[in-house]
């Protein structure tokens, strides 16, 4: 079964800094990867998804994700931050299972 | 298109009593999730069905627990009895099968707190 890891559990960046979200997942059949994104007090909404091709996908918002299979990462990123990206922040991992989603990562922007 | 829709949006309940949580899936939609969050432990998928019928209830945490599916457009997560390590958001989220491409389309949550 796939697993899925966040390393960071909190982040704090000031407003038009750069961001990168670390994901790491184990499995060893072809996957399909996403990043959610659970603004405060809201459910969560899908950020962007990898099923194959580039393997640069960009999302909405300004977001991107680099899907690096010899290191079984995708992880997120984003060239300048704003206050309105504070949020949590959840890779997940769908391969012969439904999503396995990581511990998630919060961040916090500070003006 | 509404959504997933949950209700209640929030719950305060005693110890000992029963809660039921209700959800209705994005129409069309064949799969339907309920996930537990909560600090300590994140996002837990506690069960999840295909059309209708339970595939893997393996996340239920106890017997307190059950879930059921009568039709294509509702569930219900009951818990009795409710205990207060109960406390968490509960998320209804749905997807429309695509052989495990599918977005998750989460609703807004209940928020219970057990006493």
């Amino acid at each position: 079964a796939q697993s899925v890891s966040q390393h960071n559990h909190h982040v704090i960046l000031s407003e038009a800094a750069s961001l990168e979200l670390g994901c790491n997942y184990s499995y060893g059949g072809t996957v399909n990867l996403f990043w959610y994104v659970q603004y405060p007090g809201q459910h969560l909404q899908l950020l962007l998804k990898y099923f194959s091709g580039d393997p640069l996908v960009k999302g909405i918002k300004g977001f991107e994700a680099e899907f690096i299979k010899s290191k079984f990462s995708f992880n997120l990123r984003k060239p300048s931050v704003q206050w309105s990206d504070t949020a949590e922040y959840f890779c997940a991992v769908s391969g012969n299972t439904p999503l396995v989603f990581g511990k998630g990562t919060r961040l916090s922007v500070i003006a | 298109d509404a959504g997933v829709i949950q209700s209640p949006r929030h719950e305060v309940t005693e110890m000992g009593q029963e809660v039921t949580l209700r959800c209705k899936p994005i129409s069309g939609h064949d799969y339907l999730f309920w996930y537990r969050q909560t600090m300590m432990r994140g996002l837990e998928l506690l069960i999840y069905f295909n059309n209708n019928v339970p595939i893997d209830d393996s996340g239920m945490p106890e017997d307190r627990f059950s879930a059921k599916m009568p039709n294509a457009s509702f569930s219900t997560l009951k818990i009795q009895p409710s205990e207060p390590r109960d406390s968490a958001v509960y998320f209804c989220a749905s997807s429309l099968n695509t052989g495990g491409r599918e977005t998750q389309y989460f609703g807004p949550g209940t928020r219970l707190l057990v006493l």
